[in-house]
């Protein structure tokens, strides 16, 4: 059983470039979180997706798009991108709603904005 | 106030040495709670869940406090392999599952 895959795993864009990161959950999962993960610093919660639409956001500019597809995989987009921007990029995946339940996470795209 | 605070240390203790971390979190509509590990690089892991009556799995204990809303993690005979940053987690379920991190407390066992 794969777990949560993320592609590519790393990434070198340009300032002012749009870029594209993308996530398979795990098997039977049918939420996707996306978070930012800045160096030395925990993971900030971007947006969740579930059944294809946005179910929760987190203090990101909406340069932060995403979007879920029927197989439940997801796909962040990020516009106009800052230096600011170069972090490490997390895709979660969790089960139907489930009380008490973990978050699986992929190994992550790293994103460096030059 | 952010959601999850943890002493980003950094912890630098030797091998068999025992070593707590504290996490406190601000929303009492929590639920449930978490240890992650990260190694270098790569993403974090599940360590352990944490529990009202405390858990332990091998040297490693956690414990919640719901009234001080506090959270710890105790580990035992430390092991260079337990290098790593820990990461304290919160899920606040309204409906669906939403997790905030800490900023994660690093650890260095030296031989």
């Amino acid at each position: 059983d794969a777990g949560v895959t993320q592609s590519p795993t790393h990434l070198i864009k340009t300032r002012g470039q749009q870029v594209t990161l993308r996530c398979s959950p795990k098997s039977g999962h049918d939420t996707v979180s996306w978070y930012q993960q800045a160096l030395g610093q925990g993971p900030q919660f971007i947006f969740q997706y579930y059944e294809e639409e946005e179910r929760q956001r987190g203090n990101f500019p909406d340069r932060f798009s995403g979007h879920q597809f029927p197989n439940y995989s997801s796909e962040l987009n990020v516009n106009a991108l800052l230096l600011g921007d170069s972090a490490l990029y997390l895709c979660a995946s969790s089960p139907p709603d489930t009380l008490g339940t973990e978050a699986f996470f992929g190994q992550g795209t790293r994103l460096t904005v030059v | 106030r952010k959601e999850v605070e943890q002493d980003p240390g950094p912890f630098n203790v030797p091998e068999g040495a025992t070593v707590a971390f504290n996490c406190t979190y601000s929303n009492s509509a929590s639920q449930s709670f978490f240890w992650y590990r990260q190694d270098c690089r790569k993403e974090p892991k599940l360590l352990m869940s944490v529990y009202s009556s405390g858990n332990e799995d091998g040297r490693f204990t956690a414990q919640l406090n719901r009234a001080s809303q506090y959270i710890s993690l105790l580990i035992r005979d430390s092991k260079l392999s337990d290098s790593a940053t820990y990461l304290c987690v919160v899920n606040i379920y309204r409906g669906d599952n939403q997790f905030y991190f800490g900023t994660g407390t690093s650890l260095t066992v030296i031989p």
